[in-house]
């Protein structure tokens, strides 16, 4: 069965430096998105992409994230500088299709983002 | 704004005892529910959803949610837990709209003793 890969399983980081985490979504899946959970606390919703832009971003998605789809196949997040508080576990979905159809988003195993 | 409540944040049951887990939602349109489950080391997947028609809906492993529109509700429960149900389990709301993001509660970790 077709999964959502993700990469590192787990990346340490010192505070200011830029991390890309990435996710090789699910092959015909066209709407991604990026989650966290911070250690105790809910998953939170990022940002959704779909068709190579950004059509939803959350107040915590501000100027120091980005995210790209570098080759059709890759789906990437971007943390320009870190700070402590990026703390958390960063999960990838993807899903198939508009509407009530493809509502089933698909989760990867996430990335432990550790800022020391 | 959307919000999701999970009242029990750790559960511990032994085998073969019922379970209840209860979600609370704040949005007043149509709604999405869902719940999913990450066992231990693995990625969340979706147990159960709610669209429309039936508020009991069933799902994988023996698991069942009943919609209570009157109560913003959507109890998952299991007449019978196994140790392999040990997990967390995040109940969540889709709005809609073009994204459909989800809206996700914080979590049960549901641990069963054998």
């Amino acid at each position: 069965e077709p999964e959502v890969t993700q990469t590192p399983s787990h990346q340490v980081t010192q505070m200011g430096q830029e991390v890309i985490l990435r996710c090789v979504p699910i092959s015909n899946h066209l709407y991604f998105y990026w989650y966290r959970q911070i250690l105790g606390q809910k998953v939170e919703f990022l940002v959704s992409f779909y068709n190579n832009e950004i059509s939803e971003k959350s107040e915590i998605f501000d100027d120091q994230f980005s995210v790209e789809r570098p080759d059709g196949s890759n789906f990437t997040l971007k943390i320009r500088s870190t700070k402590l508080e990026d703390s958390a576990m960063y999960f990838c979905a993807s899903r198939s299709l508009p509407g009530l159809a493809g509502v089933e988003q698909y989760f990867g195993p996430g990335t432990r983002l550790t800022v020391t | 704004a959307q919000s999701v409540s999970q009242h029990n944040h750790h559960v511990i049951l032994s085998e073969a005892a019922s379970l209840e887990l209860g979600c609370n939602y704040s949005y007043g349109g149509t709604v999405n529910l869902f719940w999913y489950v990450q066992y231990p080391g693995q990625h969340l997947q979706l147990l159960l959803k709610y669209f429309s028609g039936d508020p009991l809906v069933k799902g994988i492993k023996g698991f069942e949610a009943e919609f209570i529109k009157s109560k913003f509700s959507f109890n998952l429960r299991k007449p019978s837990v196994q140790w392999s149900d040990t997990a967390e389990y995040f109940c969540a709301v889709n709005g809609g709209g073009a994204t459909n993001k989800l809206i996700f509660g914080t979590g049960t970790l549901l641990a069963v003793q054998p």
